[in-house]
């Protein structure tokens, strides 16, 4: 059964400093992987997702994840946050692509301060 | 603007009410799924529908009941819930099959208040 870990339940940061938040999850068969962020009271909004092909994803907002299958891990990183990123962002891997069962992690939550 | 419309957006219900949430995805998927989100938890996956069939339930207790009357509509009915159900209910849907998966789209979510 898959599994999905994200390591950090907290993370604060200040603007303008770079963020990586981390996620590793575990399959015995190959996976789709994605990051969502949802802002408060709000539902979840894909951010970038991995497929297949270039291990290296650009989603939208600036934020970028690298897919690491040696490692079983998917980080989502940005270069410089922005008030604005302050959400919850949760990891979500679905094994084979045409499963209908997303499995998602306990979700980060990013505190960008002034 | 998601494409996924949940109503209604908050909702408090005593226990021995019944009451139903409404999904309706402008999309054209054929999968629609039902989510539970609970404080310090993971989203748990509740009901999936393809095609209108259900294709799993994931060992929801009986007072939650999924009707899928076309693609594009999803209705959860509740009816004598506990306060432990309350939670944020998002639906989703996607479109699955041998030439195209997409990512799931969600709802803004209806805030489930059981008092």
């Amino acid at each position: 059964a898959q599994s999905v870990t994200q390591l950090d339940s907290q993370v604060p940061v200040f603007e303008e400093a770079p963020v990586e938040l981390r996620c590793n999850y575990s399959s015995s068969v190959s996976v789709y992987l994605f990051w969502y962020v949802q802002y408060p009271n709000q539902g979840l909004q894909l951010l970038l997702k991995y497929l297949s092909g270039s291990t290296l994803v650009k989603g939208i907002n600036g934020f970028e994840a690298e897919f690491n299958k040696s490692q079983t891990s998917f980080h989502l990183r940005k270069p410089s946050v922005h008030i604005s990123d302050t959400a919850e962002y949760f990891c979500a891997v679905e094994e084979g692509g045409s499963n209908y069962k997303l499995t998602f992690g306990k979700g980060t939550l990013l505190t960008v301060n002034p | 603007e998601t494409g996924v419309t949940q109503t209604p957006r908050h909702l408090v219900m005593g226990m021995t009410n019944k009451k139903s949430l409404k999904c309706e995805q402008h999309l054209g998927h054929n999968a629609m799924y039902w989510y539970k989100q609970s404080a310090k938890k993971p989203l748990e996956l509740m009901f999936v529908y393809n095609f209108k069939e259900q294709t799993e339930n994931n060992s929801v207790p009986s007072r939650f009941s999924p009707e899928c009357p076309n693609s594009s509509h999803l209705f959860l009915h509740l009816h004598t819930l506990q306060p432990e159900d309350s939670a944020l209910y998002l639906c989703a849907s996607s479109q699955k099959g041998r030439r195209t998966n997409t990512e799931a789209f969600f709802g803004q979510g209806t805030r489930l208040t059981v008092v």
